[in-house]
């Protein structure tokens, strides 16, 4: 088993819409959690970090649920620009990606 | 911010060439380095960790006498693809740690690996 699984997508969305991702992880013990935001062939980029009270960044909210071991990404109000591929990291001594989920924004 | 800075971005070489990849903390010490390696369409895979001073510590699978990696810096972390074959070809990435806790990540830009 995978030590982080995400659906690949990819998810195809008008502009302005809600979109959500999940990402499961295997090990209990997990210490930090993180979304990047990979563009491609480009390094991925720090999204934001996930905290189980949950925390929001502008139009992006992310949720962690340690009892079911996922966590999500909320996007609102999406933009052409949100259009990228979106990887959940998981922090335990050493950092495990997901394969990352493709989101397309279309006009 | 902290900056990683990564040299070649790009690189095509024959097969059996060997290919060094630098990867430099502008702003920063990295006493440790993180090498990836991705396939299209797969996650990171994390190939080895370098730390700065001693020996690099590879993970499961990954050959140590073809992906030498050396650290000889506080800021300055390389790895070397020796003798490179087609199935080398890929995207490698560096990334180091931050702040004590290493708990967030700088990434270099990535360099794109090509051998014919």
């Amino acid at each position: 088993r995978k030590e982080v699984e995400q659906d690949p997508g990819p998810f195809n969305v008008p502009e302005g819409a809600t979109v959500a991702f999940n990402c499961t992880y295997s090990n209990s013990a997990s210490q930090s959690f993180f979304w990047y935001r990979q563009d491609c062939r480009k390094e991925p980029k720090l999204l934001m970090s996930v905290y189980s009270s949950g925390n929001e960044d502008g139009r992006f909210t992310a949720q962690l649920n340690r009892a079911s071991q996922y966590i999500s990404l909320l996007i609102r109000d999406s933009k052409l620009s949100d259009s990228a591929t979106y990887l959940c990291v998981v922090f335990l001594n050493k950092f495990y990606f997901g394969s990352g989920t493709k989101l397309n924004v279309k006009p | 911010g902290a900056v990683v800075s990564q040299h070649p971005s790009w690189v095509i070489c024959k097969s059996g060439t060997s290919v060094k990849i630098e990867c430099r903390s502008l702003d920063f010490q990295a006493t440790t380095m993180f090498w990836y390696r991705q396939f299209p369409k797969q996650s990171l895979m994390l190939m080895a960790t370098s730390n700065e001073g001693s020996k690099a510590t590879y993970e499961q699978g990954v050959e140590k006498d073809k992906f030498l990696i050396n650290h000889a810096s506080l800021t300055l972390s390389t790895l070397t693809v020796t003798s490179a074959h087609p199935e080398d070809s890929s995207f490698y990435i560096c990334s180091a740690p931050v702040d004590a806790y290493i708990a967030k990540l700088f990434f270099g830009s990535g360099t794109q690996l090509s051998v014919l």
